[in-house]
């Protein structure tokens, strides 16, 4: 089975700190997504990596970076919380591979809060 | 920009009934429709994929349609029990996007004894 993992579950921080996210997969998937989560707007893809030290904005890539050093690992960064930021953050992987299914397998999400 | 509809955010129906949940999209042609489910706190897993030259694909108790002229796919659960109570995520892949999916909003379904 597909193992996605999350750094925390729950994270509390404060206003102006840099954050750091961090999402492992364990079957060498090339693809890797980090979305939020918020009630009512659905999953918003931020970013994505299609291989290590390769990325891609995805919709809402203000306030944002990420890094991908090796190929199981994507980090997600956030420069300076701010408020707006409060949200579940998840983290997902897919082969990709022509023709095929390409299912994204997601983590079990970070809920922060920046107060 | 793609735009995916789903067509209610919260469907309540009676168990044993079959629940039917809407997907639309507008401004590009997928190459694939993906549909996931969600529970509460938890993330989005995946159920079922329909192709562009696929009109249906059924698992189990599921069923998925996908109608290129409506651009539109429904989603099925028949014989539905309140264990299928959860969040429905249609997601949709265009040919050319590195694997990138785009996902609607989701219809929470409950399903009531």
């Amino acid at each position: 089975d597909v193992k996605v993992t999350q750094s925390s579950r729950y994270l509390v921080k404060r206003t102006g700190e840099k954050v750091f996210l961090e999402c492992v997969q364990d079957m060498d998937h090339e693809n890797m997504f980090w979305y939020r989560q918020d009630p009512g707007l659905g999953l918003r893809l931020i970013y994505f990596s299609y291989d290590v030290k390769m990325k891609e904005k995805g919709d809402i890539p203000e306030g944002y970076s990420v890094s991908r050093e090796k190929k199981e690992r994507f980090s997600l960064i956030l420069e300076s919380a701010s408020t707006n930021q409060t949200s579940m953050y998840l983290c997902a992987s897919s082969l990709f591979v022509i023709g095929g299914d390409n299912e994204q397998f997601f983590g079990p999400g970070t809920r922060l809060t920046v107060l | 920009s793609q735009k995916i509809e789903q067509n209610s955010e919260a469907l309540n129906i009676q168990e044993g009934k079959t629940a039917t949940l809407t997907c639309n999209y507008t401004n590009y042609s997928p190459a694939y429709l993906q549909w996931y489910r969600q529970d509460p706190g938890r993330g989005p897993v995946f159920l079922l994929l329909i192709r562009e030259n696929e009109k249906e694909k059924r698992k189990e108790r599921l069923k998925v349609t996908f109608d290129t002229t409506l651009k539109q796919s429904l989603f099925h659960i028949t014989a539905s029990q309140p264990a299928d109570s959860a969040t429905y995520l249609c997601a949709l892949r265009r040919g050319s996007t590195l694997g990138r999916l785009y996902f609607g909003r989701g219809t929470q379904l409950t399903v009531w004894p």
